[in-house]
């Protein structure tokens, strides 16, 4: 069982759908990363947090600590939105990486 | 400025090649980082470099030597490498090393033949 997982591997939803992506994990945090890679390669913060819930335009960020389990919500989704969403770890100073969501959003 | 750069973006080497790829911030980051990511995998950490010293090697083979003349340059030398290290080439910086967010550069695309 990997330290890091999230869910789903590939989510396909037409435009403006509320798309959830999962991460859980299994280790002690000191907080916890998602990421946006675009095809090509080219990897961008998105958020980090450590405890509640983070906001950047229709981008939310929810964890729970208790719970080891932090969701990545995207609102009134756009197709320019598709990419791989990752979710990393901070555990002992590294970062543990999930394997990554591939999102598409359709026109 | 909050971007990180790497230059090339592209690079061919043949095995018996010598090569070097940069990474630049100019954000003031003390802690800078080198990943390797295949296709379709996360990003694996090579190295990290903590005010200029190496603090972090995770067991990279000697043909990659990295390499960090200053606080704002990153440098990864690469010599004698493998088929198998051909792949997308990362950089990263942070204010420190530790639960602080990641600033990646676009990678550099490695493919050896």
């Amino acid at each position: 069982k990997n330290e890091v997982e999230q869910s789903p591997q590939n989510l396909t939803a037409q435009e403006g759908e509320f798309i959830t992506i999962n991460c859980s994990y299994s280790v002690g945090i000191s907080a916890l990363h998602w990421l946006q890679q675009h095809p090509g390669g080219g990897i961008v913060s998105l958020f980090m947090l450590s405890s509640g819930k983070k906001k950047h335009g229709r981008l939310i960020a929810t964890i729970n600590i208790q719970e080891k389990h932090s969701s990545l919500h995207i609102t009134a989704s756009h197709p320019r939105d598709s990419a791989v969403y990752i979710c990393a770890a901070f555990s002992n100073y590294q970062l543990i990486w999930g394997a990554g969501t591939k999102l598409i959003i359709k026109p | 400025d909050t971007e990180v750069t790497q230059t090339p973006k592209h690079l061919v080497m043949g095995m018996t090649n010598k090569k070097s790829l940069k990474c630049e911030q100019h954000m003031g980051h003390r802690a800078m980082y080198w990943y390797k990511q295949k296709a379709k995998k996360p990003p694996e950490l090579m190295f990290v470099y903590s005010y200029e010293k190496l603090s972090i090697n995770e067991s990279v083979p000697s043909r990659f030597s990295p390499e960090c003349p200053n606080s704002s340059l990153l440098n990864l030398h690469l010599h004698a490498l493998q088929p198998e290290d051909s792949a997308l080439y990362l950089c990263a910086s942070s204010p420190f090393t530790g639960p602080y967010e990641q600033y990646f550069g676009p990678g550099t695309r490695l493919t050896v033949t």
